[in-house]
């Protein structure tokens, strides 16, 4: 049984870096071909993919944050990481862990959700 | 980046109707289109990947069609539990990208 879920805090002031963790079971992000990505949706609006790490530790950011995201992985404890720095008040956000794999680009399974708010 | 847009945006439909949702991609992304389904306060739910492969569990009445830069999601015989925004999202390149949703309601 696969599952995801995310975590890290609610609230975070402007200009701080928010640090998200994405703790998995029921897959190895050492398996050949197995990948995480993080998604956003602020309140009310679509989704936006944000990074994606694969299991031989490549790395990928969506083009307009990628001088803001850090991705990386902690194989051993089951857990994907994203840093993101310099927030905003537009970066509030509903952020989701989601897998897939190399051969497969499609979502196959989705954690809960964490909402961050960014406000002084 | 490959933008993806959906139409409508938006839908009222009486249960037992047809709805029909399209997504057209900027560019030729071959199949490499999925939907998703979400409800309010929920986490997206794949409905259908590479547009036309349904996902397991996924009631019948969901298909989809298109290949290129077109596709389709179809939802046969609207039951009042298919009341949610669906998304279109490509994988044929990075960064991914998704549609903008279309939110049905039921009548």
């Amino acid at each position: 049984q696969v599952t995801l879920r995310e975590s890290g805090p609610a609230l975070v002031k402007p200009t701080q870096t928010l640090t998200l963790t994405c703790t998995f079971s029921g897959f190895s992000l050492s398996t050949s071909g197995m990948c995480v990505s993080w998604i956003r949706q602020p309140p009310g609006k679509a989704l936006e993919w944000l990074a994606r790490i694969d299991w031989d530790d490549d790395k990928y950011y969506s083009t307009s944050l990628k001088t803001r995201l850090t991705i990386s992985k902690d194989t051993s404890k089951n857990q994907v990481v994203l840093t993101m720095t310099n927030m905003d008040p537009v970066d509030t956000a509903t952020y989701f862990c989601a897998r897939s794999t190399w051969i497969q680009g499609d979502f196959d399974y989705w954690g809960l959700g964490t909402l961050v708010t960014v406000s002084s | 980046e490959i933008v993806l847009t959906q139409s409508p945006d938006f839908q009222s439909v009486t249960p037992k109707e047809k709805v029909t949702i399209t997504c057209r991609a900027s560019q030729n992304i071959g199949s490499s289109l999925h939907w998703y389904q979400q409800k309010p306060d929920q986490s997206p739910k794949l409905l259908i990947k590479y547009a036309s492969q349904s996902f397991s569990g996924v009631p019948s009445r969901f298909s989809g069609s298109g290949s290129g830069t077109d596709f389709t999601l179809t939802i046969n015989s609207l039951e009042a539990e298919d009341a949610a925004t669906y998304y279109c999202h490509q994988s044929s390149s990075l960064p991914h990208t998704f549609g903008q949703g279309t939110k049905l309601e039921i009548k």
